[in-house]
């Protein structure tokens, strides 16, 4: 399809690892992001891979890139009340400069 | 200031009126975007300007005009909005060769009464 799938919801206790998933249309996007929305404000850039890499893991983050199946995944070790936020995946096709394109966002709710 | 600051945070307008949004970037970037935000829908972009010039513009309304008078400033000009224009308009700025790595603003709430 020509969009980026995420689940909207994701519930997980304060402690646990939290893993947000995500669809992307195009096996030859270059980079993909995850963006993270906090309530009442703009989106913050979280981290981003790169399309010839697997993984990358930064402090608490880890993505996981499939690009046969052209999933991605964000997972959130030790997840705390302040991730709470809402999750946005995002690929940046080929031949598309400056674009990004954005999924639903996935609304993660920490429960203590 | 730092980053990227939108005026107003929220604003209600009739359909009647005009109004205008402002986004002002303090990173040194030189490509700005105009985002609208709308429930469980994927963020759509509606405007670029690169180096002051507007470069993409995906089919947005006539009643969207934006501005941008240098790179540090970014304007959507609205009149006789609909109702279902209702939504969070996010503007973000970045450095033009590095467009991957955009910084939002907060945003400006819309209701169109």
């Amino acid at each position: 399809g020509e969009d980026v799938e995420q689940s909207l919801f994701l519930s997980v206790r304060e402690g646990d690892s939290s893993v947000i998933n995500c669809t992307y249309t195009d096996s030859s996007s270059t980079y993909l992001y995850w963006y993270k929305q906090e309530p009442g404000a703009g989106l913050q850039l979280l981290t981003y891979i790169f399309s010839n890499m697997d993984m990358k893991q930064d402090q608490r983050l880890t993505v996981l890139l499939n690009k046969k199946d052209k999933h991605l995944s964000l997972r959130i070790a030790d997840t705390q009340t302040g991730d709470s936020a809402i999750y946005f995946c995002a690929e940046k096709r080929p031949g598309s400069a400056r674009q990004l394109t954005f999924g639903s966002g996935t609304q993660l709710t920490v429960l203590p | 200031e730092t980053g990227v600051t939108q005026t107003p945070r929220h604003l209600v307008m009739g359909m009647t009126n005009k109004k205008s949004l402002k986004c002002e970037q303090h990173l040194g970037h030189n490509a700005m975007y105009w985002y609208k935000q709308s429930a469980k829908k994927p963020l759509e972009l509606m405007f670029v300007y690169s180096l002051e010039e507007r470069v993409e513009n995906n089919s947005v309304p006539s009643r969207f005009s934006p501005e941008c008078p240098n790179s540090s400033h970014l304007f959507l000009h609205l009149h006789t909005l609909q109702p279902e224009d209702s939504a969070l308009y996010l503007c973000a700025s970045s450095q033009q060769e590095r467009a991957n790595e955009q910084f939002f603003g907060p945003g400006t709430r819309l209701t169109v009464l």
